[in-house]
């Protein structure tokens, strides 16, 4: 069965901390990894990653793919309120995505 | 349009009742998913359709679940005889890659209560 894992489940830190959070996987036939956020309802796109050790960055946002070792971080650093969401690590396997359980992060001001 | 819209956003319904959620992807886009999101869970795989291909139902939880899609247009999903079990929130994703899986782009879904 295809498994994807995300830790923490959810934290807590302040305004300015560094986060990173993380997601390993077991697939029978990967194609990529996304993150995305979820903050009400519509997830929205972060990072779609295919290639091992190459980082992806958006701004404070970045993330990067160890295909040896099945796992993926999103690293988020001097976090804001507005970073406060779920965080959703998927793989692409064959047509679908197979999503984890999420990160609930919350940043306090 | 400009964005994956989908209706009704909040439906609540009685045990063993039929509904209906609706779908309309965005244009041009050939892959449409479906994903089901209980509370404080991950999204669940329902189904895909690609284009006029056979849809892929293995994530469809029971025969009470069932989906329809019109060409590369508007999916209904249909859950009939719906239990406590079925609440959820129904989220609806459409691509426009025609092979393998990049980005979706997902609607705000339809929160679903049966009492």
């Amino acid at each position: 069965e295809d498994k994807v894992v995300q830790s923490p489940l959810s934290l807590v830190v302040h305004e300015g901390d560094t986060v990173t959070l993380n997601c390993s996987y077991e697939v029978t036939n990967f194609r990529s990894l996304l993150w995305y956020k979820q903050e009400k309802k519509a997830p929205t796109f972060l990072f779609m990653l295919t290639s091992s050790g190459i980082e992806k960055k958006s701004g404070r946002l970045s993330s990067i793919l160890d295909k040896k070792e099945l796992f993926s971080i999103l690293n988020i650093t001097a976090t804001q309120t507005g970073d406060s969401a779920v965080y959703l690590c998927a793989v692409g396997v064959g047509n679908k995505l197979v999503f984890g359980a999420g990160t609930i992060l919350r940043v306090k001001s | 349009g400009a964005g994956v819209s989908q209706s009704p956003s909040n439906k609540v319904t009685e045990k063993g009742k039929d509904v209906e959620l609706r779908c309309d992807p965005i244009s041009g886009h050939t892959a449409l998913y479906w994903y089901r999101q209980r509370l404080g869970q991950g999204l669940e795989f329902l189904i895909y359709f690609q284009g006029n291909s056979a849809p892929d139902k293995s994530g469809l939880p029971s025969d009470r679940f069932s989906a329809e899609r019109t060409g590369e247009s508007v999916s209904t999903l249909t859950i009939q005889r719906t239990q406590q079990e079925d609440s959820a929130v129904y989220l609806c994703a459409s691509s426009r890659l025609t092979r393998g899986t990049g980005e979706l782009f997902f609607g705000e879904g339809s929160r679903l209560t049966v009492l």
